[in-house]
């Protein structure tokens, strides 16, 4: 899997959009990218994920360039609750296990 | 009720003791895995398991046992507990039928061995 890096922490107002940027600049075609987020200490939860498309659920967007070396998560009306360790991932093809690196600590402030 | 649940939460033992961390899941997954996490880092693999007959180790599974007893039951043991084993514990399960799947987290195992 490939290795990805990310800013070892953030700021973002109440309200606004976060925009949390993710490199992967040796992903392969067929290794999609993840993102998940731990709130304090509990159970890492699974946000989304994308190939090549831009993706959009409940919880957030994701954008993935056209070369696919970077993607950015996006929270477009981030809340207080929103305050974690953001982890991006880049797993493929029979990828059955997620390798998790430091992350981005994101503080939403009011 | 909780798909992935740990057991103890919190435990607090002494050096040289042994230690069972238990792991249950109902979400029907194939896939089991244990991983701890330091203070401000990460989380790291110990073991992970595709089914009952099946186990693996991880980045760091020395000092550490597994047994997968059934579908829904994953145990992670320490025979003789030290003082860095003092973490924060996960198990996680994900769908058997491809690499494109979430994985699905329990609430952890606060571990102190001192």
């Amino acid at each position: 899997d490939a290795k990805t890096t990310q800013p070892p922490s953030m700021d973002c107002a109440e309200g606004r959009a976060a925009n949390l940027p993710c490199n992967h600049s040796t992903i392969s075609g067929n290794e999609y990218v993840y993102w998940y987020r731990q709130i304090h200490s509990q159970g890492p939860q699974y946000i989304i994920h994308g190939l090549k498309n831009n993706e959009t659920n409940e919880m957030a967007s994701l954008i993935i360039t056209e070369d696919r070396k970077s993607s950015t998560l996006i929270l477009p009306h981030a809340t207080l609750r929103d305050t974690a360790v953001y982890y991006c991932i880049a797993r493929g093809s029979g990828g059955f296990k997620t390798i998790f690196g430091a992350g981005t600590r994101l503080f939403v402030k009011a | 009720d909780a798909d992935v649940t740990q057991t103890p939460r919190n435990r607090i033992t002494k050096t040289g003791k042994r230690i069972m961390l238990e792991c249950s899941q109902t979400k029907g997954h194939d896939r089991m895995y244990w991983y701890r996490q330091d203070p401000g880092l990460g989380l790291r693999l110990i073991y992970y398991s595709f089914d009952v007959k099946d186990i693996n180790k991880g980045e760091i599974s020395d000092g550490y046992s597994v047994s997968r007893q059934a579908q829904a039951k994953f145990s992670l043991s320490l025979e003789s507990a030290i003082p860095n084993q003092t973490a924060l514990y996960f198990c996680a399960t994900m769908a058997g039928t491809s690499g494109y799947n979430e994985q699905f987290f329990g609430p952890g195992t606060r571990l102190t061995v001192l």
